[in-house]
């Protein structure tokens, strides 16, 4: 079955460059999320997007701004890298079937490392 | 409200036990999710749980959702070197579109 495609895997960047992930949710899925992972940590929910409108918004820095398309694939923009945003970013994806029964999956991620 | 406590934070177990690990909240909700994550992966869902009181298994797998909505428990039954990796409780906030994740529970088998 298809899954939650994420490119580029892998991503080195340096302080104060742009860096742009992108997500391709599960087909059919109209919900696309991004999370944080820092090293050792749980990961950290950013900003969600339901049938393209932006959903919900966590603990995203205002350097970053994301958007969700008429196909649904997702984007996440980071600009003035800096050190403390190396990190793995993960896209995940699930089908609103109400307030319970949402099964959301993960992506493998983007690890980004800012230099 | 919205924090999970998982526990334990580690474990070291030798191959072939079993493993429990769990997740409490302060707060009731509709949905517990269970992750496995290695490392440098994204998590992979292995169980879900919508109901109260609901026992479910996958394979060597079994989770339940507590009956008072504030908890949930993980097992793990005859461990294998394959379930290496950090387990996560999650759960969706209600009448919102976002997962909060447990601490994770880090399991590391000695062969």
């Amino acid at each position: 079955a298809a899954g939650v495609i994420q490119s580029p895997r892998h991503l080195i960047k340096e302080k104060r460059e742009t860096a742009t992930l992108k997500c391709y949710p599960i087909p059919r899925h109209d919900t696309v999320y991004w999370y944080q992972q820092g090293p050792g940590q749980d990961p950290q929910f950013l900003i969600s997007f339901y049938e393209k409108m932006q959903s919900d918004k966590g603990s995203i820095p205002d350097r970053f701004s994301a958007q969700q398309f008429s196909d649904y694939h997702s984007e996440l923009n980071m600009s003035s890298l800096e050190l403390g945003d190396s990190a793995l970013y993960f896209c995940a994806s699930s089908l609103d079937v109400g307030p319970s029964g949402n099964t959301i999956y993960f992506g493998e991620g983007s690890w980004l490392t800012v230099v | 409200g919205q924090q999970l406590n998982q526990s334990p934070q580690s474990m070291f177990i030798q191959e072939g036990e079993d493993v429990s690990m769990n997740c409490t909240s302060s707060s009731i909700f509709n949905t517990w999710l269970w992750y496995k994550q290695d490392p440098g992966e994204g998590p992979v869902l292995l169980i879900a749980l919508y109901k109260a009181g609901e026992l479910t298994s996958n394979g060597r797998l079994t989770a339940q959702f507590g009956i008072t909505r504030k908890d949930s428990f993980l097992n793990i039954s005859a461990s294998i070197p394959s379930d290496v990796g950090i387990y996560f409780c999650a759960r969706r906030i209600q009448g919102a579109q976002k997962l909060v994740f447990g601490q994770g529970t880090r399991l590391t088998i000695n062969p």
